[in-house]
């Protein structure tokens, strides 16, 4: 198994600009979750999908993120517009059936 | 979900075996105790998890006390490759994993 993707891996981008992170959960799992990592606050969860519905959008900071999943394979976190603060580590992580969760590599992002 | 509390850091002599240590005296007969790591800037690796009784994987052995207040994470061959924080989470059956600072092992060669 591939293991949960993410893409893109590293993300440059400057203030006021959309950004859209992308995963591909493990196949077979059935729960999806959007974390973000900084210095400061650590591994933060923003969104988790259950058999994709959003189940827990509490950690989404405000309106400017948005997060869908169309499909069992396949998720978006998007960040419109983006500013500075939103520099971080993203990661993506999958399981089945409260199983744990696994993780992707991350989308390392700058906003500038 | 209870909350957990584990020493900030930890250092371990390569070949040894790490112990980490984790409190969660306030788990509820329904919670499970997990263990992640997170190698530096990679994606946070599930280690093992348990409920009651001990647990054993080719990775680690998760030991839990009786009264389940309090459990011990221990790696019986560090090496350096080891050296990465590591999580001590405690959550029912639902998939919401929320993770706490965790313990930073270094394995000192």
């Amino acid at each position: 198994d591939a293991g949960v993707i993410q893409s893109p891996r590293h993300e440059v981008t400057e203030m006021g600009q959309e950004v859209t992170l992308r995963c591909k959960p493990i196949s077979g799992h059935n729960s999806l979750f959007w974390y973000r990592q900084t210095m400061m606050r650590g591994l933060e969860l923003l969104i988790y999908f259950n058999n994709n519905v959003p189940i827990d959008d509490s950690g989404m900071p405000e309106d400017r993120f948005s997060a869908k999943m169309p499909n069992a394979s396949f998720s978006t976190l998007k960040i419109q517009p983006s500013e500075p603060r939103d520099s971080a580590v993203y990661f993506c992580a999958s399981s089945s059936s409260g199983g744990p969760g696994y993780f992707g590599p991350g989308t390392r992002l700058l906003v500038l | 979900d209870a909350k957990t509390t584990q020493p900030p850091s930890m250092d371990c002599a390569e070949g040894r075996a790490a112990n980490l240590p984790c409190n969660h005296s306030t788990i509820s007969g329904n919670e499970y105790v997990y263990w992640y790591r997170q190698i530096h800037s990679q994606g946070p690796q599930y280690i093992i998890h348990g409920l009651k009784n001990n647990e054993t994987n080719e990775m680690a052995s998760l030991i839990i006390t009786e009264d389940r207040k309090s459990s011990t994470l221990i790696l019986p061959h560090a090496t350096l490759r080891d050296t990465a924080v590591y999580y001590c989470i405690v959550r029912v059956a639902n998939p919401k994993l929320v993770f706490g600072k965790g313990t930073k092992l270094t394995v000192n060669p």
